[in-house]
Order: structure tokens, then sequence, then C-alpha cells
């Protein structure tokens, strides 16, 4: 069984750029949550997939947006790329849509914006 | 509605001796619960998942729970650390709403 991946592992941008996050999510998997952490902060929900339709945001703008595929892997892009956008992003995927489900989280993309 | 507070942002023990993180939750549903581990840099693994079945709950590493319900509490132990438990622990709620991070608590493990 093949775990949770994202790409890439690290990334560099310039402020004002736009950056697109990769995550591939577990097989038999139909749902994919992305979160942002910032150094020493707990993971903040950004924006869930289920099946193909976004199904629930957090308080995010709407530079962060993001698709699913028909094979359920996932995309994180952020346009107009700020300072505080530096953080690691990580995907999680689920059997489903509530919160009853275990998530299986990737490694991680971290984002440095200079 | 539902929160989750972990008591703790920081404990501190020695190797050898009990791990005990705290974790609190208020849900208008009966919650699943969940704790996660995080290593520096790196995602989070589930340690272990309560979902209304036993109230004590056995995760990976050699962690458990137990789910009080009167006390809505789900109080993550160990009983012997070792130093490769130090990392980050998140507690998270869930249920017919979408999950509710814990804002973390750092384990320290003294050699």
């Amino acid at each position: 069984e093949t775990g949770v991946t994202q790409s890439p592992t690290h990334l560099i941008k310039t402020r004002g750029q736009q950056v697109t996050l990769r995550c591939s999510s577990q097989s038999g998997h139909n749902t994919v949550s992305w979160y942002q952490q910032a150094l020493g902060q707990g993971p903040q929900f950004i924006f869930q997939y289920y099946r193909e339709e976004e199904n629930g945001r957090g308080n995010f703008p709407p530079r962060f947006s993001g698709l699913q595929f028909p094979n359920y892997s996932s995309e994180l892009n952020v346009n107009a790329l700020e300072l505080d956008d530096s953080a690691l992003y990580l995907c999680a995927s689920s059997k489903g849509d509530r919160g009853y489900y275990e998530q299986y989280f990737g490694p991680g993309t971290r984002l440095t914006v200079t | 509605a539902q929160s989750v507070t972990q008591l703790d942002s920081h404990v501190s023990v020695s190797e050898g001796t009990p791990v005990l993180l705290r974790c609190n939750y208020s849900s208008s549903y009966s919650p699943s619960l969940f704790w996660y581990v995080q290593h520096p840099n790196k995602g989070l693994q589930l340690l272990l998942k309560y979902t209304s079945a036993a109230t004590l709950v056995k995760g990976i590493n050699g962690f458990e729970a137990e789910f009080k319900k009167s006390e809505t509490s789900f109080h993550l132990t160990k009983p012997s650390a070792h130093m490769s438990d130090a990392a980050e622990y998140f507690c998270i709620v869930g249920g017919y709403q979408k999950v509710t991070f814990g804002t973390g608590t750092k384990l320290q493990v003294i050699p």
C-alpha cells in the first residue's frame, strides 16, 4: 500500500510569485485535506477536497486554491505569494470527508518565500 | 460545535519514566478522538484512534489513551519514555464535522 506522497520536498519562491504543490493520496482514499503549518505552530486547515469538489475551507484567502483529480490526487495553488506564506504545507488523505475518518499525512512541502 | 484543549504546551520527562500528555475535548456528538505525533520537519503519524469501542485504546510504540466521557478527557500515556519519543503530539477531535486540532504538546525526553 503506497502512502501519501508530496512534491516537491522544498521550494523557494519570491514574494508575488505563484506556486503549485502536489499530493498523491493513499490508495482507496477519496478525500484530501491541506494544512499550513507555520514554524512552531500547529497545522491550520486550508481546505478539503472530496470526490473532486471543494468540501470545506478554513480561514484562508481566495489566492489559496486547489484541485482534485479523478485519481484523487490533489494540487494546492497559491498566488501572489507573501512572506507569511512561508510554512510547511501538509496534505492528508482519508477514506471519507467526515472527521471520524483517520487522516494519513504526507511528509510535507517546505515553502520559503523571500 | 467541537473543540479540543491540550493542557500542556511543553512536557519534560526523564528517559525511562512515565509520559502523560493531557487532552480535553468538547463535542456535541459522540466524537472520534485521535493522537498524532510529529517529529521535526516531518508529517504527522497516527498513534491511536478512539471511535466508541473500548475506552482504553492501545496505539503504536507503546502509547495508549483512555477515553473518559465524564471528564471529557483523552489523555495519552506511556509507561516508559524513550529518547525517540521526543516530538510534538497533537490531540484531534473529529466527528460529523471536520477535524479540530489541539495546539500541540512538545515532549522533551532527558537522558
